[in-house]
């Protein structure tokens, strides 16, 4: 089982529309999860965090279910701007007390038409 | 503000010839620092990472090598590039455990 498996997608929704992505992980020892945004040849860049509690940033939504070892991103009412790849990503603890990995899904791409 | 710097944004090298890519880090000290692979159409895959000046941890074995100079700085090096080792190479720092990565504007790099 890979550590962070994404919908293949690609996504191709009209504007306006409601679009949900769906992310797990394998590793039950993990502690802090994201959601990044990367434009076609661009470096990925911070979406949002994802607390168990749930978050929400204008139009984003982020769920995350610890008992499943599920992430969910939610966005609505779409805009052109928002077609990217979307990656989930996962923070592994080292063996190191102070040193971090994040473990990326392969990104689902989304194309927001008109 | 913290900021990274990562050169050059693209480069195309011939089988067999060196690689050097550099990656420095501002406003902040002793961070964690990350060189990442991305292959066309593939996820983004961990190669090295540094918590200190001088320790390196390699996470795939390949015929690169990374070196931490300097507490900001952090090099990925290559005696003899492959064909395999094309693609897309980002630099990222984060403050340690349970945050979030940032990321240099990446090197494209063609091994022709």
């Amino acid at each position: 089982r890979k550590e962070v498996e994404q919908d293949p997608g690609p996504f191709n929704v009209p504007e306006g529309a409601t679009v949900a992505f769906n992310c797990t992980y394998s590793n039950s020892a993990s502690q802090s999860f994201f959601w990044y945004r990367q434009d076609c040849r661009k470096e990925p860049k911070l979406l949002m965090s994802v607390y168990s509690s749930g978050n929400e940033d204008g139009r984003f939504t982020a769920q995350l279910n610890r008992a499943s070892q599920y992430i969910s991103l939610l966005i609505r009412d779409s805009k052109l701007s928002d077609s990217a790849t979307y990656l989930c990503v996962v923070n592994l603890p080292g063996s190191r007390g102070s040193q971090g990995n994040l473990i990326f899904g392969k990104g689902t791409k989304l194309s927001v038409k008109p | 503000s913290q900021t990274i710097h990562q050169w050059p944004a693209t480069l195309v090298q011939p089988v067999g010839s060196p690689l050097s890519l550099e990656c420095t880090v501002e406003g902040t000290s002793n961070p964690n620092l990350y060189w990442y692979r991305q292959a066309a159409g593939r996820g983004l895959q961990l190669l090295f990472y540094s918590v200190g000046i001088g320790q390196i941890s390699s996470e795939v074995p390949q015929n690169l090598s990374a070196s931490r100079p300097q507490d900001r700085q952090f090099i990925l090096s290559s005696k003899k590039l492959l064909l395999s080792d094309s693609g897309f190479y980002l630099c990222a720092w984060m403050w340690g455990l349970n945050t979030e990565a940032f990321f240099g504007q990446g090197t494209r790099l063609t091994v022709v």
